[in-house]
């Protein structure tokens, strides 16, 4: 059974600085890792993927993977109000290559 | 552009009532289709797959069942929902590796 797991939060962060999410994985043969952003009620939309170890910059965004710690993180810079959401983490490798979730990091910028 | 859509937005049904979701794809063909269900307090769950017309492929045991008529469009039903049934739940096309989502449905079963 394939598990990711992430933590729960609240994290909270200070407008302006940089917000750290992370996620750890159990199957080391995991390829691909997703990280989507949710906002209450809404439906998850992607906001970078990552395939090999090391970083991975998107804008203000910078996923981050370790595939021999199993560890994924995404840092999100000069962080907004608007930033303020659940983030899940997913990799693949469920069937037809389905994602697995975390339970999400729910974040919140404070103005 | 592809585009997802999902129907109805919003659903509350009995115990013991059918359930038809709706989700159709549009501006791409053949794509792998999948349903999720998030519940209250847990994560995204993978219930369904689809890799083609007819194709369909369950992740879990459980009260529902999924259907793909149609290239771009794929149905989840149940006969009889349970309580356990609530939940928000989301359709999702596969691009080249990524997954994008539908808007979603919220069932609530009372």
């Amino acid at each position: 059974q394939k598990e990711v797991e992430q933590n729960s939060g609240p994290l909270s962060v200070p407008e302006g600085a940089i917000a750290s999410l992370n996620c750890t994985y159990s199957d080391r043969g995991s390829q691909s890792f997703f990280w989507y952003r949710q906002y209450s009620g809404k439906s998850p939309e992607l906001i970078m993927f990552i395939y090999s170890n090391g970083d991975k910059e998107d804008g203000r965004f910078t996923a981050q993977l370790n595939k021999a710690s199993q560890y994924v993180s995404l840092l999100i810079r000069d962080s907004q109000p608007s930033d303020s959401a659940t983030y899940l983490c997913a990799v693949n490798g469920g069937g037809a290559d389905g994602l697995t979730f975390g339970k999400g990091t729910h974040l919140i910028i404070q103005p | 552009s592809q585009t997802i859509h999902q129907w109805p937005a919003t659903l509350v049904q009995p115990v013991g009532s059918p359930l038809s979701l709706e989700c159709t794809v549009e501006g791409t063909s053949n794509p792998n289709l999948y349903w999720y269900r998030q519940a209250a307090g847990r994560g995204l769950q993978l219930l369904f797959y689809s890799v083609g017309i007819g194709q369909i492929s369950s992740e879990v045991p459980q009260n529902l069942s999924a259907s793909r008529p149609q290239d771009r469009q794929f149905i989840l039903s149940s006969k009889k929902l349970l309580l356990s049934d609530s939940g928000f739940y989301l359709c999702a096309w596969k691009g080249f590796n990524e997954q994008f989502f539908g808007p979603g449905t919220r069932l609530t079963v009372l």
